[in-house]
Formats: structure tokens, sequence, C-alpha cells
């Protein structure tokens, strides 16, 4: 198995275009979580599925970010518009059950 | 709710020395916990679980934690680091059950130094 798959692994935008990460779960995993990384606050849950039906977003800081499971291999995160404040690394992880999870290697993301 | 505190920000510790990585975690029902390591530039990876059954739970590296209840304690420990072992720590709480949700702590640098 390649693990949970992010993409793209660096991205760097200007300020005020739309982002899009990508992440492709575990096979046969039931749930996707989508958290956020940053010195100042550490890790932030941002939005999880069960079963590509989103759960809890609760953890999503503003309107301007989205995020959306079509199928339960694929998941992306949006930001739109981006400021400089969104820049973080941003990880996908999938679970199956009570196992713990596995995370992705991350998208770290400049907004400059 | 549940929380978890990670005291201690960052641990120098000399190679070969032992290391005690603190957790405490707050919770009205049971719990499952977790230690996750992330090396530079990478992601989380889970270095050990207590989810039922025996306190002490070890991880295929040396390191171990051991559940307990009455202090609301899961700290990691390790008898004698290496150098590779730096990273930063990351505990974790998760109420199971159909709410699947991890609470991470603020996380611990162990900086291994010869």
């Amino acid at each position: 198995d390649a693990g949970v798959i992010q993409s793209p692994r660096h991205e760097v935008t200007e300020m005020g275009q739309e982002v899009t990460l990508r992440c492709k779960p575990i096979s046969g995993h039931d749930y996707l979580f989508w958290y956020r990384q940053t010195m100042m606050r550490g890790l932030e849950l941002l939005i999880y599925f069960n079963n590509n039906v989103p759960i809890d977003d609760s953890g999503m800081p503003e309107d301007r970010f989205s995020a959306k499971m079509p199928n339960a291999s694929f998941s992306t995160l949006k930001i739109q518009p981006s400021e400089p404040r969104d820049s973080a690394v941003y990880f996908c992880a999938s679970s199956l059950n009570l196992d713990g999870y596995t995370f992705g290697s991350g998208t770290r993301l400049t907004v400059v | 709710a549940q929380s978890v505190t990670q005291l201690d920000s960052q641990v120098p510790v000399f190679e070969e020395a032992p290391v005690e990585l603190r957790c405490n975690y707050s919770s009205s029902v049971s719990v499952y916990l977790f230690w996750y390591v992330q090396y530079p530039n990478q992601g989380l990876q889970l270095l050990l679980k207590y989810l039922s059954g025996s306190t002490l739970v070890e991880s295929i590296n040396g390191f171990e934690a051991e559940f307990n209840k009455s202090q609301t304690s899961f700290h990691l420990r390790k008898p004698s680091v290496h150098i590779s072992d730096t990273a930063e720590y990351f505990c974790a709480v998760s109420k199971g059950g159909a709410t699947n949700k991890l609470i991470f702590g603020t996380g611990t640098l162990l900086a291994v130094q010869p």
C-alpha cells in the first residue's frame, strides 16, 4: 500500500489566488481527516469525513476554506481566496476503526 | 471534553541517556491513547497506542509508554536514546467509538545531542 498520498508537496501562491490541496486515503479506510500545522498553533483538526460524509467541520477557520470528498478515494481542501496567514503544512490522514491514523507527507503551503 | 497536555515543549538529552516525555490527559470517559513521531519535514507516524489490556505498551524501536488511569498519564520512555530519535513527539487521545476523533497535544521536541 502506498499510504496516504497528498499533492502537491509544496505550493507557493500569491495572496488572493485559489489553492486546492489533494488527498488520496488508504483504500478501505472509512475516515479522512484534514489537519493544519503551524508553529504558533500546532496541529489543528480542520474537518473530517466518515464514509465520504463531512462529520465535523468546526475547525475550518473561515468560509474561505472548503473541503469535499466526492468518493472514497479522493478528497480536496480548497482555500479561496488565500491569505498569507494560511501559510502552513496541511496534512491529510485516514483511519479505519480505532487503529490510529495514517498521515500523508503533507503539503507545505506558502502564500506570499 | 477531552484534552491533552504535554508540559515540555523541548527535551534536550545526551545520546545513550534515558528520556521521559510527559503526557497527561483529561476525559470523563474511557479513552484510547497514542504517541506519534514526526521527523523533520515528514508527516506523523504512529509510534505506539493503548486501546485496552496491558497498560504497558511498546514500540519496535525501544520506546514504551504506560497508561496510568489514576494519574491520567501516558508518559513515553526510552532507556537509551540515539541521535536518530531526534524528532517531535505528539501525544493524542481519542474517545473512540462513533466519533473516532484524535485530539493532539502541542508536541515535545526531543533533541538528542552527541
